[in-house]
C-alpha cells in the first residue's frame, strides 16, 4: 500500500519570503501522479500543483514549484514570495496511474504567513 | 459553474440517529468518492464509485453506506452514527482514469454527541 508522509506539522514564514514544505512517499509503482492541495480556513480543497512521475521536469505554477526526486521518493513544494493568502493547510497526495482515481493523502502541514 | 455540491455544511446529531449527507456533481464525472478528514491523519477514503451502481470500500468504510443510482449523486449514509464518526467529510468527483485530480465539495462538518 502507498503511504505519504509530511514530517512538518506546522511551519511559518514571513511575507515575501520563500518556504519549502516536505513530502515523502512510499510506493512500488513506477507510474503515478503527485499533487499538492491547499486547504484555507474556508476548508475548500484547492489543487495547487500536479506532477507526473514519468516526467523529469519539475512542475511549476506561478509562485509554486516542486522538487521531485523520484529515486528518493521525495516531492517538496516551494512557495516563493509568500503572501498572506497562502496561509492554509497543505496536503501532499499520491495517485497510482494504473488503476482508478484513489488519492492517498499525507497528514498535512499548516503554513502560516506572517506580515 | 462546474461544481460538487455537498449538503449540509454543518450537522450536529445524536448517537444512533440515521443521517444522510448528500453529494451531487454537474460535470458528468464517472468517479466519485467520499473522504473523511481528521487531525494528524489527513484525508482517508471511505467509499468510492467508478460509475452508476458500481461502488466499493475505501480504507475506512466501517459504519458507512453509499449508493450510486444516478451518475450525478453519491450520498453518504450513516445508519447509526457514533461519536468516533465526528469528522470533516468531503465528497469529490473526477474523470475516470484521468490524472487531473479531484473536484471537491465544500465539506460537511459532522458532530455526533
Amino acid at each position: 500500500a502507498q503511504t505519504v508522509t509530511q514530517s512538518q506539522p506546522e511551519m511559518s514564514v514571513q511575507e515575501a519570503e520563500t518556504v519549502t514544505l516536505s513530502c515523502t512517499y512510499d510506493t512500488s509503482e513506477n507510474n503515478y501522479y503527485l499533487f499538492w492541495y491547499k486547504q484555507p480556513p474556508s476548508r475548500q480543497m484547492i489543487l495547487v500543483i500536479r506532477q507526473e512521475a514519468y516526467k523529469q521536469q519539475n512542475a511549476t505554477e506561478n509562485r509554486f514549484s516542486v522538487n521531485f526526486q523520484k529515486a528518493a521518493k521525495s516531492f517538496s513544494l516551494k512557495i516563493s514570495d509568500s503572501q498572506l493568502g497562502d496561509t492554509a493547510m497543505y496536503f501532499c497526495a499520491f495517485m497510482k496511474r494504473s488503476y482508478g482515481n484513489k488519492l492517498v493523502f499525507g497528514a498535512g502541514t499548516i503554513l502560516r504567513v506572517k506580515s | 459553474e462546474a461544481q460538487v455540491t455537498q449538503n449540509p455544511r454543518y450537522l450536529i446529531t445524536v448517537t444512533g440517529k440515521k443521517l444522510t449527507v448528500t453529494c451531487s456533481q454537474n460535470m458528468n464525472h464517472e468517479y466519485m468518492s467520499w473522504y473523511r478528514q481528521d487531525p494528524g491523519l489527513g484525508l482517508r477514503q471511505i467509499y468510492y464509485s467508478m460509475n452508476v451502481e458500481v461502488t466499493d470500500k475505501g480504507d475506512v468504510p466501517e459504519g458507512y453506506k453509499v449508493s450510486r443510482k444516478e451518475k450525478r449523486n453519491f450520498p453518504l449514509i450513516l445508519e447509526s452514527p457514533s461519536p468516533n464518526q465526528t469528522s470533516l467529510y468531503f465528497c469529490a468527483s473526477a474523470v475516470q482514469g484521468r490524472s487531473y485530480g479531484y473536484t471537491f465539495g465544500s465539506g460537511t462538518r459532522l458532530t455526533v454527541v
